[in-house]
C-alpha cells in the first residue's frame, strides 16, 4: 500500500532554476497539502487542494504554484529558486480534511 | 488567527521514565486536535487525535485529554522506550478555517539507554 509518495527525495537547485516536486497518492483522497519545514520550525502551509481542479493559497505560497488535474496528483512548481527556499517539503493528502496522511519528504537545497 | 504553542526542546530522558510534553492552542472555533509524531528521516505520522472537549486520544501507550477550560492538549506517556525517540509535533484543524491544520514548533525527544 503506496498512500503518498514524493519525488525526488533530495534535490540541489542552482539560484533560478525551476523544478517540480512531484506527489501522489493512491488513496482516492480529495484534499491535498504542501508544507514545507525549515530546520527546527513546524510546518507552514503552502498550498492546498480540495478537489481536482480546485487549489487554494496557504500561510506560504510566494515563490511557488501549484495545479491539481487528477484526484491523485498535486505537484508543487518552484519558479526562479531562491536560498529561502531551501527546506524539507512534505505533501499530505486527507479524505474528511481533518486526519491527514503525509509523504517522506522532500529535501531541496538551493546554492 | 489560529496557533499553536508546545515545550521547546530538546527534551532528554531515560528509558522508562515519564514523558509529558506541554500543548496549548488557540483557536476562533471548535477545533480538533492531534499529535503527529515524525521519527527520523521520515515524514509526519498522526499519533493521537481528539475531536471535542474531554476526549482522550490513545495509541502506543501515548495519551492526551482535550482540555476546553485550559485550551491545552498535554501528550503523556508512562514508560518511553529508547524507539520513542523522535519530533512530536501538535497540532489543532478548525472547520471553521476550512480543516487547514496549523501545526506547533516540535519537541524533539531523546530517550537514552
Amino acid at each position: 500500500n503506496a498512500g503518498v509518495t514524493q519525488t525526488p527525495k533530495f534535490r540541489i537547485l542552482k539560484i533560478g532554476q525551476s523544478m517540480t516536486l512531484q506527489c501522489a497518492q493512491d488513496m482516492n483522497h480529495n484534499y491535498m497539502y504542501w508544507y514545507r519545514q525549515d530546520p527546527g520550525m513546524g510546518l507552514k502551509l503552502i498550498y492546498y487542494s480540495v478537489g481536482a481542479g480546485i487549489t487554494d493559497k496557504g500561510e506560504v505560497p510566494n515563490g511557488y504554484n501549484v495545479s491539481r488535474s487528477t484526484t491523485e496528483d498535486f505537484p508543487l512548481r518552484l519558479e526562479l529558486a531562491a536560498p529561502s527556499q531551501t527546506s524539507v517539503y512534505f505533501c499530505a493528502s486527507s479524505s474528511t480534511g481533518e486526519t491527514q496522511y503525509f509523504g517522506p519528504g522532500t529535501r531541496l537545497l538551493v546554492l | 488567527g489560529n496557533s499553536v504553542t508546545q515545550m521547546e526542546g530538546p527534551v532528554t530522558l531515560s528509558e522508562e521514565a515519564f514523558l509529558t510534553i506541554n500543548c496549548t492552542y488557540t483557536a476562533t472555533g471548535y477545533p480538533s486536535l492531534f499529535w503527529y509524531v515524525q521519527y527520523p528521516g521520515e515524514g509526519l505520522q498522526l499519533l493521537l487525535k481528539a475531536t471535542k472537549a474531554d476526549d482522550k486520544g490513545s495509541n502506543k501507550g501515548f495519551e492526551a485529554t482535550y482540555r476546553k477550560e485550559t485550551t491545552s492538549f498535554h501528550l503523556e506517556k508512562g514508560s518511553v522506550q529508547v524507539s520513542d525517540s523522535a519530533v512530536y509535533f501538535c497540532a489543532l484543524s478548525d472547520r471553521a478555517a476550512g480543516n487547514k491544520l496549523t501545526f506547533g514548533g516540535g519537541t524533539r525527544v531523546l530517550v537514552k539507554p
